[in-house]
């Protein structure tokens, strides 16, 4: 089972905006972590926020995490048409580490 | 360095037939993790091992195994193919479980069963 919801589902920008996608989950963690994955392939390690931390960033990364609120965002500012992915936010809980649980992700498309 | 290698890249199985799929991680990672995505299911936790030792496993039926070998490349095997199973398997290694600086991903494993 899913760990949370990710929001927006789909998101389409032009190119040059930034993107907003946020991420909810349910249970205590010792670290939550973005990954993006273009069409079907593998995923691709973004960034880790730690669960005693409430911002990082990482280039045109930004990356906040509220634990008190169970949810995170990632931001990516500047959007590039490389950029089109899918983003899924991904939790490493303190009952069950080493066991990512993801979200259903968000399909971000960025239009020249 | 080179990274997480997966093989094969596509398969077709039959219904009832059983497969083997193969991860070789980052040189020097311990930790292999195996996930599976699907549409309606998204990505999903199989199970993870660490030294040869099966740490954590998903919630899937027993027809789903794995194992580990001492230079910690890894198998997964399904047995009695269901219409279901196909789907996008991915291997994740890490050097100790992901804990600092999250996991390396394959290209992943295409199986389709019909």
């Amino acid at each position: 089972s899913q760990q949370g919801e990710e929001d927006p589902q789909a998101l389409s920008i032009q190119e040059g905006e930034n993107a907003t996608m946020n991420c909810s989950y349910k249970t205590s963690i010792n670290n939550l972590q973005w990954y993006r994955q273009n069409s079907g392939r593998g995923l691709v390690h973004l960034i880790l926020i730690r669960s005693n931390e409430r911002e990082k960033h990482s280039g045109r990364l930004r990356v906040t995490l509220d634990t008190s609120k169970k949810s995170s965002s990632l931001l990516i500012t500047a959007s590039r048409a490389a950029d089109t992915a899918s983003y899924f936010c991904a939790t490493d809980r303190v009952q069950g580490a080493q066991k990512l649980v993801f979200g259903q992700g968000t399909r971000l498309t960025i239009n020249p | 360095k080179a990274g997480v290698t997966q093989t094969p890249r596509y398969l077709i199985k039959t219904r009832g037939q059983q497969v083997t799929l193969s991860c070789s991680p980052i040189s020097g990672h311990r930790s292999v993790s195996w996930y599976q995505q699907t549409p309606g299911q998204g990505l999903q936790f199989l199970f993870e091992y660490f030294s040869e030792t099966q740490r954590n496993k998903g919630n899937f039926p027993g027809r789903f195994s794995g194992r580990q070998f001492s230079n910690s490349r890894s198998e997964m095997n399904v047995s009695t193919l269901e219409l279901g199973d196909s789907a996008l398997y991915l291997c994740a290694s890490s050097l100790l479980g992901g804990e600092a600086a999250g996991y390396t991903f394959g290209s992943g494993t295409r199986l389709t069963v019909v």
